[in-house]
């Protein structure tokens, strides 16, 4: 079946730095690719939309401009955490479709931590 | 996208079927139901969805209301790889909101060995 695969699938960063977080579509191409950040104990909440050759769409609530979204090719996302800080710890997660409405495939997730 | 109702969390035991149950009284006649599952620090994995009719996949069953109303995920025989966070989630057919899928709480499933 398709594959999403993420990278890293955990890092360590200290206060004041970015992250780069890396989502790949491996045998199928992907126009629309999701961000979900999941808390302990709480469920995925949706971030943005992330759309090829275009802006991505945030979500109310969730800060554009430390939460970069790029999405460069058919097969590849990225999320950039800017000038990160301890409450940005989450576990990342992104996925994608073949066809809208059909099922989703979502990448291995990231935990991210920042000391 | 409509709004679901699951238990917050269920056990079962080892060998034995699991009845996952899923009340969504406003659904709407272009809502998919699916669900999804995750297993600790993994993300979500796709388990099977339906419209109507009752479906089957090799993972596990979805017994849907003739009403629509609620839905029903079944695993013939839970095995300890089973323990995890299921969702029931509403999508519309015609692909609205992007495509995106709105997650619930889900219900944490223990299996008991």
């Amino acid at each position: 079946g398709a594959v999403v695969s993420q990278h890293p699938s955990r890092v360590i960063c200290k206060s004041g730095t970015s992250v780069k977080i890396e989502c790949r579509s491996l045998d199928f191409q992907a126009t629309t690719m999701f961000w979900y950040r999941q808390f302990p104990k709480q469920s995925l909440m949706l971030m943005a939309t992330s759309n090829e050759g275009s802006k991505a769409t945030y979500e109310q609530g969730v800060e554009k401009d430390k939460f970069l979204i790029n999405h460069a090719s058919l097969t590849l996302s990225t999320l950039t955490v800017t000038s990160a800080h301890p409450e940005d710890s989450s576990f990342y997660i992104c996925s994608a479709r073949i066809i809208p409405g059909s099922e989703a495939f979502f990448g291995q997730g990231t935990r991210l931590t920042v000391v | 996208d409509a709004k679901t109702t699951q238990p917050n969390s269920m056990e079962s035991n080892e060998e034995e079927p699991v009845h996952l149950p899923c009340n969504h009284s406003t659904i709407s006649g272009t809502d998919y139901i699916h669900w999804y599952r995750q297993l600790p620090s993994q993300g979500p994995e796709y388990v099977i969805h339906g419209l109507t009719s009752n479906v089957n996949n090799r993972m596990a069953s979805l017994a849907i209301a003739e009403d629509r109303k609620s839905s029903t995920l079944i695993l013939h025989r839970a095995t300890l790889r089973d323990a995890a966070v299921y969702y029931c989630i509403l999508r519309d057919g015609y692909g609205g909101s992007q495509g995106n899928l709105i997650f619930g709480k889900g219900t944490k499933l223990s299996v008991k060995p």
